[in-house]
């Protein structure tokens, strides 16, 4: 069936650095893109989207890149901050038009 | 503005008794959505509501059932609860349905079942 996974279960990155979270995901027709992030004991929150019609797309110090070629997902968040310490996870358009999560990516940032 | 609210916050439930989460929103999204979150996942969509008054399965229907008889109330409910069922549930909303529309998350029931 189709799948969204990630790479890194757990990513540590120290404050001020640049960090990258990497999904790849397995239906070519996903047409469609998001990133969530989900701090401890609470529920997910939008981060960034992009369509399949696009291969970069910029919000306030991230950055989500897409690769359709491979089919690969990326985010990258700028100047990491400790307030950026939680779990991302994206998400594709999957069959009958409804959202497949991947499992997630825990980011840890180190002071 | 308070969002989406889900109540209760957490529940330890033993396994044949009946449970309802709620689910209630004051953004007059016309659908909405639950979603059971299990480590190493993701998230699994159970039931959703594209509007009042309708409802449909998602991919993990079994053993759940869900009402919509007005915008803002979304509950579901476990008739008979079974281990397998312990999770963390969040209810979701969006102004309109499809997966275009930027959804918004409550912040979770734990469940545990017994």
């Amino acid at each position: 069936g189709e799948s969204v996974g990630l790479h890194l279960p757990t990513l540590s990155v120290q404050e001020g650095d640049n960090s990258i979270i990497n999904c790849a995901y397995s239906n070519s027709a996903s047409d469609y893109f998001i990133w969530y992030k989900q701090e401890s004991g609470k529920g997910p929150q939008f981060i960034i989207d992009i369509r399949s019609n696009m291969d970069k797309r910029q919000g306030q110090r991230v950055t989500v890149l897409l690769n359709k070629t491979v089919k690969h997902l990326s985010l990258q968040i700028a100047a990491t901050q400790p307030g950026d310490s939680a779990v991302y996870f994206c998400a594709e358009t999957g069959t009958a038009s409804k959202l497949t999560f991947g499992t997630g990516t825990r980011l840890q940032v180190t002071l | 503005i308070a969002g989406i609210t889900q109540a209760p916050t957490s529940q330890i439930l033993a396994a044949g008794r009946r449970m309802t989460l709620r689910c209630t929103q004051d953004m007059r999204h016309n659908a909405m959505y639950w979603y059971r979150q299990d480590l190493g996942l993701g998230l699994r969509l159970i039931h959703y509501s594209n509007t009042a008054g309708t409802t449909g399965k998602g991919e993990v229907p079994d053993g759940y059932s869900v009402s919509r008889a007005n915008t803002d109330d979304f509950p579901l409910t476990l008739a008979s609860a079974v281990p397998s069922q312990t999770s963390v549930y969040f209810c979701a909303s969006s102004d309109f349905a499809g997966p275009y529309n930027e959804q918004f998350f409550g912040p979770g029931t734990r469940l545990t079942v017994l």
